[in-house]
């Protein structure tokens, strides 16, 4: 099985940087996926890391080491609308190319 | 508009009574899959099908069961529900491609089972 590890909740006040850490074990690694998922609503996709490397994408950027196993959302420039859970979630292998395991997810509370 | 759509959004049932979750998406993907979400405990997936009478369990497919007759469409059925199953459910689908592919949510359904 997999095990995916993310801080339950993070909080920061507004304009702020937040960094939110995974790390994941598993028998194999075939991309990372990060969601945002505010309360009641269905997850929204946000980025995907395949490569070793920092993907940028406006106020958001996603960081993968394979080697570590590990991985980190960054949020800058942090709006009110951002207060939500961010979920990280692994594709273990190239055959399971929809199934994806997911972390608890970490609550950012962002304060004004 | 491409979307995946859940009925119902809300319910509250008694234990036993069977029921059925529908999903139906518009975007003719070949993959689909059921998840619940608890506190505590994030996404897990109950069953995924790979395509047309093709299904798998998830990580959670105790009390479940799926069908995929047609491809746009993968109902949830509870056959007997327990409170345990009680919990916020969603339905996904996307292609079968290898890299990059998102994975398109429907908007949830809660299920109290009393």
């Amino acid at each position: 099985g997999q095990n995916i590890d993310q801080p339950t909740e993070m909080t920061a006040t507004e304009g702020a940087i937040v960094q939110i850490n995974c790390t994941y074990q598993t028998s194999g690694f075939n991309g990372l996926f990060w969601y945002q998922q505010h309360a009641g609503e269905a997850p929204t996709f946000l980025s995907y890391n395949v490569l070793d490397g920092l993907e940028e994408k406006g106020r958001f950027s996603s960081f993968l080491s394979r080697s570590k196993g590990y991985s980190y959302l960054l949020l800058k420039e942090l709006q009110m609308k951002d207060s939500a859970s961010y979920l990280c979630a692994v594709r273990e292998t190239t055959d399971s190319w929809g199934k994806l395991q997911f972390g608890a997810g970490t609550q950012v509370v962002v304060t004004p | 508009e491409a979307q995946v759509t859940q009925n119902p959004r809300y319910l509250i049932t008694v234990t036993g009574k069977k029921l059925t979750v529908t999903c139906s998406q518009n975007m003719n993907h070949e993959y689909m899959s059921w998840y619940r979400q608890d506190p505590g405990l994030g996404l897990r997936q109950i069953y995924y099908s790979m395509n047309v009478e093709v299904t798998d369990k998830g990580d959670v497919p105790e009390g479940y069961k799926v069908s995929r007759k047609e491809k746009r469409n993968f109902p949830l059925i509870l056959e007997s529900p327990s409170p345990n199953q009680t919990s916020l459910y969603f339905c996904a689908s996307s292609f079968r491609q290898n890299s990059g592919n998102t994975i398109y949510f429907g908007e949830g359904s809660w299920l109290t089972v009393v």
